[in-house]
Order: structure tokens, then sequence, then C-alpha cells
């Protein structure tokens, strides 16, 4: 069975910095994948990038990166240059080996200051 | 456009009745999901299905019933029997679990 922890419940974080969202990750599984979703307060789930366990570089798309550390069984999120628009729920997700669902963690509340 | 369509955007149910959340995608995406999400949670998977006809419960099944007659369909039923569905519903597809769309969810609430 695949387990997600997401141990920050909220973080609050000034316009224009960088910001780390932690996801740890359990599995047995050689091959899996490994999401980020970002989810505004009108419910919908966006999605913002992937990694799978094989892939040898840190996934990045435009301002997020994926901090893949696979002997920690960590995949922490990075955005860049923070927006007032990043505030939102961020939810990390895995889906296992022969698997097509997706088990997600507790997510974590990301409130950006101006 | 495609995409993932659920109706309505909200819902409210009496006691004792059951309701049936739509989903409707015309991505050609063999499997489709439905998840709840509590205030403040994650997402928790209900039932999924990977092909027309079939269907299989995921951690929270009981109070739920699905059917999948068509590839474009998968219509949740909160029946009765659950007995605290106030929650969002979303709903999902993916075709061999290499990438989710997910609807705009559905908002239950009893009264």
């Amino acid at each position: 069975a695949q387990k997600i922890t997401q141990t920050q419940p909220g973080m609050f974080v000034q316009e224009k910095e960088a910001v780390t969202l932690d996801c740890t990750y359990d599995t047995s599984d050689q091959s899996y994948g490994l999401f980020w979703y970002k989810q505004p307060s009108s419910g919908e789930m966006i999605f913002l990038i992937y990694q799978g366990s094989y892939d040898e570089q840190n996934a990045t798309e435009g301002r997020y990166s994926l901090n893949f550390q696979k002997a920690r069984k960590s995949a922490n999120l990075v955005i860049s240059a923070s927006q007032l628009g990043d505030s939102a729920m961020y939810f990390c997700a895995m889906r296992g080996r022969g698997a097509q669902k997706l088990v997600f963690g507790q997510g974590t509340r990301l409130t950006i200051n101006p | 456009d495609g995409g993932i369509t659920q109706s309505p955007k909200y819902l409210f149910r009496k006691e004792g009745q059951n309701v049936t959340l739509s989903c409707e995608q015309n991505l050609n995406h063999d499997a489709m999901y439905w998840y709840r999400q509590d205030p403040g949670q994650g997402l928790r998977l209900i039932y999924y299905s990977q092909i027309v006809n079939d269907f299989q419960k995921g951690d929270i099944a009981e109070g739920y019933s699905v059917s999948r007659e068509k590839k474009e369909s998968f219509p949740l039923t909160v029946t009765s029997a659950q007995k605290n569905p106030t929650a969002f519903y979303l709903c999902a597809s993916s075709m061999g679990g290499s990438g989710y769309t997910f609807g705009s969810g559905t908002r239950l609430t009893v009264v």
C-alpha cells in the first residue's frame, strides 16, 4: 500500500520568496509516479508537476520544480518567486506500480502575503 | 475542448434520500475515479473503474454505489446508508495512469 505524508498543515510566505512544500512517501513498489496538484478555493484540482521513480533528473515546470530524493522517499515541491495567486491548497499524490489510482496526502495550505 | 463535466455544482440532500452525482468525460479515457474531500483534508478514493461494466471499491466505498455502462459516464449514487455524506466530491479520469484530469466538483450538503 502507498502512503503520502505532508507534515505542513499551513505555510505563510512573503511574495517573491521561494517556498518548499514537503512530501514524503512510503511504498514497496520500485516503479511509481509522484504528482503535485494545486487546489484554489474554487475546488478544482490543477496539475502542477510529475516525477517518475526512474527519472534521473528532477522535474521542472516553469516556476515549479520537484526536489526528488529517492533514498529518503521525499518529493518536495519548490515554487520559485511566489505570487499572490499561488495561495491555495497543495496536494502531493502517488500512483503505485500496476495501479492507476492516486493516493493523496492531507495537503498544505499555502498563503502568500503581499 | 476535452474535459470532465460534473453536475450539479451544488446538491442538497434530505435525510434518508438517495442522490446521484453525474460525471461525464469526452477525453476517451479508460479509467474513471470518484474521490471524497472533507474540509481541510486530502482526497479519499470511493470507487474507480478501469473499463466499462467493471469497477472496484476504494478506501471508503460504504454507503456509495456506481455504474459504468458507458465509457464516457461514471455516476455516483450516495445512498441513505451513507451517514455523513456532506462533503466535496471530485471525479477524475486517466489513460493508463499517466495523467489525471479532474472535474470541478460537486458540493453535497445534507439538510
